[in-house]
């Protein structure tokens, strides 16, 4: 079974422009969460998504939202880009937003911004 | 909200030691407990995780036990090998009714010298 991915790996981009990445789960999963990993923060918790509905949000800005389709991918979007936006973006699929099921993480998507 | 802390920020052990990392959390309704690795450049792995209705689970050189009275929990690995050497991520929250999502501490490097 194919593992969760994440597109684009890396990214490149300058204050104020906006950004979209994207995660498709491990076939099956409907559970997409999002988490921000810098160095010395750990992993802070963006959002949640089951079903196309945001399940949970993280104290993030306005500035980042997400989304979910159908087919369980998930995107998220950063507007108006920050210096302090630069970060690894990981997203996590599990099987549902319920009961105790692992987590199982992409291998992120870092952001640079310039 | 739930506040996890993790200690120690950095731990050097040598080759056959033990190595414990500690975390406390601080919502009392949390019941699932995972530890995450992540090696150099890699994604974020499950390598064991607890309930709370469980004290003290194993799986080979790791352990992790969970005082829930003093609402903190640990890992333990015997025998350490190189290949141990990662950065360990602590994680609470609560799962059932009205999960809420995973919070993670801040992270320990472990660094397992030969």
């Amino acid at each position: 079974k194919a593992g969760v991915t994440q597109t684009p790996r890396y990214l490149i981009k300058t204050r104020g422009q906006q950004v979209t990445l994207s995660c498709s789960p491990i076939s099956g999963h409907r559970s997409v969460s999002w988490y921000q990993q810098t160095p010395g923060q750990g992993l802070q918790f963006l959002f949640e998504y089951f079903s196309e509905t945001q399940r949970n949000k993280g104290n993030f800005p306005g500035r980042f939202s997400g989304r979910q389709f159908s087919n369980s991918r998930s995107e998220m979007n950063v507007s108006t880009l920050e210096l302090g936006d630069s970060a690894l973006y990981l997203c996590a699929s599990s099987l549902s937003d319920r009961g105790f099921n692992e987590q199982f993480f992409g291998p992120g998507t870092r952001l640079t911004v310039l | 909200g739930e506040n996890v802390e993790q200690h120690p920020s950095t731990l050097s052990v040598q080759e056959g030691d033990s190595a414990v990392i500690k975390c406390t959390y601080s919502d009392s309704a949390s019941n699932y407990f995972p530890w995450y690795k992540q090696e150099l450049g890699k994604r974020p792995q499950l390598i064991i995780d607890i309930r709370s209705n469980v004290g003290e689970k194993k799986d080979q050189r790791i352990a992790v036990t969970l005082n829930k009275t003093a609402k903190h929990f640990s890992l333990h690995i015997t025998e350490t090998q190189p290949e141990d050497s990662a950065v360990y991520f602590c994680a609470a929250s609560k799962r059932g009714s009205g999960n809420t999502p995973l919070v993670f501490g801040k992270g320990t490097r472990l660094s397992v010298i030969a």
